[in-house]
């Protein structure tokens, strides 16, 4: 069964830095990219950010590029997600997510962890 | 990016009616993915690929569409539809998700 389990969240104050993890079980992690998927109180979903299966490449959503960084640790199958310069726009529930690959296509939310919460405030 | 606009924002629903949810694309996408997220619980993907449903996904529910036009039905609604339902593309970098709809028991 795939697990995905977040940890690292919590309150921290705006320009301060926080990093989340992301233990993976169930599934050979490195053979999958993983993705960072998050949720502002009350709001929809958003792509945060995408790590190939060897960590050599990734991919950001504008605004997070240079701020955030995504890494994994496949001998420890796990993910990492490095928030430096945080905001008060960044509050928001991180979801680790690994995708599914079907014949046609990546599913980036093929399956989600229980998400862990992020507050940005003084 | 590609805009996902869902509609309706909000709907309630009564046991046995059939619902149909909307997502509409700012651009032509090759397929739709739809996820449920119950309150309080992360997102499950539930169709896929724009018709295929997702393990464990009651035979009540099907997707169709194609291009900038997609749509998630319910044949007959149940208690534990209630929910949000997302649409998500990713035949266009980046992933863009739509904003839900918020699916709820009359």
């Amino acid at each position: 069964e795939v697990q995905l389990v977040e940890s690292g969240g919590g309150l921290v104050q705006p320009g301060r830095s926080l990093k989340l993890s992301c233990a993976a079980s169930g599934f050979t992690f490195s053979n999958y990219g993983m993705a960072w998927v998050r949720q502002a109180p009350t709001k929809g979903l958003e792509w945060v950010a995408t790590i190939s299966y060897d960590g050599s490449s990734t991919y950001y959503r504008d605004s997070v590029k240079g701020r955030f960084t995504i890494s994994r640790d496949n001998a420890k199958s796990t993910l990492y997600l490095q928030m430096d310069s945080l905001r008060s726009e960044d509050t928001a529930t991180y979801y680790c997510a690994r995708p599914i690959i079907t014949m046609m296509v990546l599913i980036t939310g093929g399956y989600w962890g229980q998400g862990v919460m992020v507050t940005v405030s003084s | 990016e590609i805009v996902l606009t869902q509609s309706p924002t909000t709907m309630a629903a009564s046991p046995g009616e059939k619902v149909t949810l909307t997502c509409r694309a700012s651009s032509s996408v090759s397929y739709m993915h739809w996820y449920q997220q119950r309150s309080g619980a992360s997102p499950k993907l539930w169709i896929y690929e724009t018709s295929k449903l997702a393990s464990g996904v009651p035979n009540r529910f099907s997707g169709s569409g194609s291009g900038t036009s997609y749509s998630l039905t319910i044949n007959s609604m149940e208690t534990e539809d209630a929910a949000t339902y997302y649409c998500q593309q990713g035949s266009s970098y980046p992933d863009t998700f739509g904003a839900g709809t918020k699916l709820e028991l009359k």
